[in-house]
């Protein structure tokens, strides 16, 4: 399977503890992004890299989260301290920028639940 | 997202009836996206618009983008079960700031959940 894998599927954790998760983008796309689902919304975007860089964080991503992509493959995303409203389903998304399109291409998802 | 309108909310149609969906956007696209998602599962990719008064179609799915490059809709002609879920348009916003270009990120609307009985 060539398309964008996120582990775990499933997490659940008690509030206070610290979580993190992977994504693993579509080989050679140079970019990842991470965002955050609510149940009866559309998404919203958390951050994005380009190769290793991190380009953009978005006022969602408070201190308690960090995004990394060190080697400009597969990232993680850590969130500390996790809270009941980090509740939500955390979707990475990659795409291969070149010229016009920014196809990007959504991993399957990691539904973390906070007790 | 205030920035991008997706309507309606909700649809309920038989099987066999034509079907359109409206996403409108405050600020001018770079790109249009529609994406399909299951409950609980991630986003699957559709199609993209770029270019005002574009029009792109996959099986019975057709996507349009006004020629403003604000407002795009996705019809379903001859709905059947199997197009059932939730439709998600994006948009990437053009950044005047950076000549012009694409923000790179994607911002949503709601989505429509689409109910189709048999």
């Amino acid at each position: 399977d060539t398309g964008v894998s996120q582990n775990p599927r499933h997490k659940i954790t008690k509030r206070g503890q610290n979580v993190t998760f992977r994504c693993d983008p579509i080989s050679e796309h140079n970019r990842l992004y991470w965002y955050r689902q609510t149940l009866g919304q559309g998404p919203e975007f958390l951050t994005y890299f380009q190769n290793e860089a991190q380009l953009e964080k978005s006022r969602l991503l408070s201190d308690r989260f960090s995004a990394e992509r060190p080697k400009g493959s597969f990232s993680t995303l850590e969130i500390q301290r996790t809270e009941q409203g980090d509740s939500a389903m955390y979707l990475c998304a990659s795409s291969l920028v070149m010229g016009l399109g920014n196809e990007q291409f959504f991993g399957p998802g990691t539904r973390l639940t906070v007790l | 997202s205030q920035e991008l309108e997706q309507s309606p909310q909700s649809l309920i149609v038989q099987e066999g009836k034509n079907l359109t969906i409206n996403c409108t956007s405050s600020k001018t696209l770079y790109g249009l996206y529609w994406y399909k998602q299951k409950y609980g599962e991630g986003l699957i990719f559709l199609m993209m618009l770029q270019k005002g008064g574009e029009e792109k179609s996959h099986e019975k799915i057709t996507a349009k983008l006004d020629e403003k490059k604000q407002q795009s809709s996705l019809h379903i002609t001859a709905s059947q079960p199997s197009h059932a879920g939730i439709y998600l348009c994006g948009a990437d916003h053009l950044d005047r700031n950076a000549g012009g270009t694409s923000y790179g990120k994607l911002t949503f609307g709601q989505g429509t959940i689409l109910t189709v009985h048999p």
